[in-house]
């Protein structure tokens, strides 16, 4: 059971570019997200999706798209990474239901922006 | 929307000894999760402790404990017996128990403990 997997796990963009994060879970979670952390920042949400087809913004949305058209993957596309996009990049998912149940972490993408 | 506030960037414990990492957070609804999570030097995001708002017994997992104070809007951390593995950022986080969109965290900004062998 590999839980939540992130790739890459380490990027170095220049500005301007576009790169996509993906994201695979096989735990059939319905509930999937992406968080941004920044220094002395925390980590604040970038997109949410509950299920496929259905995706939403969160606080930070902006210069970032994402899909779900399966339950496993929910990818993060940057279309024009700028320096202020440097960032780690954590993607979770969590069962619908109880909300106490806790949001499975993938182990992180550092993204770097030249 | 919901805030949470870590007032403490950083502290440092004795190894063996028991530090309080604190957390407030502002909502106003009445039915809530709370978390701690560790986040050590690996990246990894662990899971520490949960508590249920509508729980008025706290939460503790071994070593690690919690003080909730519901009407103070209080989720301290107590981490006793610390040992060298637990130095890490913690974060505090917050969860809507409302339909919807009630599966999002809200992050505070994090608290790096320093454990002192």
């Amino acid at each position: 059971n590999a839980g939540v997997t992130q790739t890459p796990k380490f990027q170095v963009l220049k500005t301007g570019q576009s790169m996509t994060l993906q994201c695979a879970q096989d735990m059939n979670h319905e509930y999937m997200s992406w968080y941004r952390q920044d220094p002395g920042m925390g980590l604040r949400l970038i997109h949410y999706s509950v299920g496929a087809g259905i995706t939403d913004q969160g606080e930070v949305p902006n210069g970032y798209n994402v899909s779900r058209s399966t339950t496993e993957d929910f990818p993060l596309r940057l279309l024009s990474a700028a320096p202020s996009q440097t960032s780690v990049y954590f993607c979770a998912s969590s069962k619908q239901g109880a909300g106490n149940q806790p949001q499975h972490f993938g182990d992180g993408t550092r993204l770097s922006i030249l | 929307a919901q805030t949470v506030t870590q007032s403490q960037p950083e502290m440092s414990v004795q190894e063996a000894e028991t530090v309080t990492l604190s957390c407030t957070y502002d909502t106003s609804e009445s039915d809530y999760y709370l978390f701690w999570y560790k986040q050590p030097p690996s990246r990894q995001m662990i899971l520490v402790i949960r508590q249920e708002a509508y729980k008025q017994q706290n939460a503790t997992e071994n070593r690690f404990s919690v003080n909730f104070q519901k009407a103070a809007k209080s989720f301290s951390l107590k981490i006793s017996d610390s040992q060298l593995g637990d130095a890490a950022m913690y974060f505090c986080a917050y969860r809507s128990a409302r339909g919807g969109s009630n599966y999002k965290l809200t992050f505070g900004k994090g608290t790096l403990l320093t454990v002192n062998p």
